[in-house]
């Protein structure tokens, strides 16, 4: 399958720091999207990113994709309480059709 | 955007019942999601549900299990039915028009004894 593996799976930092989270994944992609769980609710897109751009940003969230390497890596800066969540990432493969694959998720605490 | 009303949002069943999550959409739309997000894992497709037309399953998941109906652009169901406690989960139900954005309900939490 094309599940992506994210890393960590856990990651816990204080308020004000930069988290990185990481998505590998297996096949090509058409882009790679990052969403956000908020206590196992449902998830909320963040930003989405094509297979032929190499960084975005959106406010506080910075998206790199390595298609060479297959991964992508979602840094939050300035990190805060609110940003707890578990993270995914998502990826829509070449071959058609409106199928996303999801990765396996980073729960980020942001500690006070 | 959409907005997506599932229903209900969480529910403890006994083995061997069926229990059906409704997903409402303040929209229509062509394409209908239906995840499983089992505990402490990543979600599963489990079908795509187009008005109209029987449902899409992927493999690992079959009809008789999970039964949907799709009876206009705004609205689908899905049983999940002669449960058993592997079927605990987080079951989302998404719509998006394209690949690039998908919009997900706020989930039904199913604990089954």
């Amino acid at each position: 399958s094309q599940q992506g593996e994210e890393d960590p799976q856990a990651l816990s930092i204080q308020e004000g720091e930069n988290a990185t989270m990481n998505c590998s994944y297996k096949t090509s992609i058409n882009n790679l999207q990052w969403y956000r769980q908020n206590s196992g609710r449902g998830l909320v897109h963040l930003i989405l990113i094509r297979s032929n751009e190499r960084e975005k940003h959106s406010g506080r969230l910075r998206v790199t994709l390595d298609t060479s390497k297959k991964s992508s890596s979602l840094l939050i800066t300035a990190s805060r309480a609110a940003d707890t969540a578990s993270y995914f990432c998502a990826t829509a493969g070449t071959g058609g059709g409106n199928k996303l694959t999801f990765g396996t998720g980073t729960q980020l605490k942001v500690e006070l | 955007s959409a907005v997506i009303s599932q229903k209900p949002s969480r529910d403890i069943c006994q083995r061997g019942t069926s229990l059906t999550i409704q997903c409402q959409v303040d929209s229509q739309v062509t394409m209908m999601f239906w995840y499983r997000q089992q505990p402490g894992q990543s979600l599963t497709l489990i079908a795509t549900a187009n008005q109209g037309s029987e449902a899409t399953y992927e493999s690992g998941f079959v009809i008789d299990k999970f039964p949907i109906s799709r009876p206009n652009l705004t609205f689908s169901t899905l049983t999940v039915s002669n449960m058993s406690p592997e079927d605990s989960s987080i079951y989302l139900c998404s719509v998006g028009e394209s690949r690039e954005k998908l919009f997900f309900g706020s989930g039904t939490q199913l604990s089954v004894l």
